[in-house]
């Protein structure tokens, strides 16, 4: 069974921090997708990841894709309050043919003023 | 921006009753997917679909599920007998042709409440 462990779960933190949010597997995958999810709405695409070691901007978010594409980070520099949310992310197994994306649990971030 | 679209955004049924979920995707986009979500649970993966037919569906996609492409704009997901355990988010999504494998977008999802 493919998994996608991401820690950690909660994250509470004060505005102006800065913080990493890890997204983990023992299997390898052609791709990983970060996506943020807001209460009762569908996720939605921040950025996706191809190629080992890659490493993509946006804004203040930085992805990162590891070497082997086994694991991601997801981190933000001086978090905003409006960057409070749940944090998914999901990947496309190498060994397997199909488009079936597998999930993580979420990570849920909170940023207070 | 376009987006992907589900109607209703929230459907209550008896059990044992048919539903029928709705999704418009991205007008490009030639890959369809459902795919639903128990409420504190995972988004779980059920059914692919591309050229007219089914391209991968999930252990979850059994007999009681079935998709349909009835018109050029709609996707639709029937479930032909709910149970309770059918209650979940379903989120329908999309990927334009020569998408980086596994780049997907959802709608906003329909809640789905079997009583």
């Amino acid at each position: 069974t493919q998994l996608l462990e991401q820690s950690p779960q909660f994250l509470s933190i004060q505005e102006g921090e800065n913080l990493t949010v890890y997204c983990n597997s023992s299997s390898v995958f052609s791709s990983l997708q970060w996506y943020r999810q807001e209460p009762g709405e569908g996720p939605v695409l921040l950025v996706t990841v191809v190629t080992g070691g890659e490493v993509k901007k946006l804004k203040r978010l930085t992805f990162q894709f590891g070497d082997a594409r086994k694991d991601s980070s997801l981190h933000i520099t001086a978090a905003q309050t409006g960057d409070t949310g749940l944090y998914l992310c999901a990947g496309a197994p190498a060994n397997q043919a199909g488009t079936a994306l597998i999930f993580g649990k979420g990570t849920t971030l909170s940023v207070s003023s | 921006e376009p987006e992907v679209t589900q109607t209703p955004s929230h459907q209550v049924t008896q059990m044992g009753q048919e539903v029928i979920l709705r999704c418009v995707p991205i007008s490009n986009h030639l890959y369809f997917y459902w795919y639903r979500q128990i409420l504190g649970q995972k988004v779980e993966f059920l059914v692919s679909f591309y050229n007219n037919e089914i391209s991968e569906k999930s252990e979850i996609f059994d007999d009681q599920f079935s998709v349909e492409r009835p018109d050029g704009s709609n996707f639709t997901l029937k479930i032909r007998s709910t149970k309770l355990e059918d209650s979940a988010m379903y989120f329908c999504a999309s990927s334009p042709a020569g998408a980086v494998r596994g780049e997907q977008y959802f709608g906003p999802g329909t809640r789905l409440t079997v009583t």
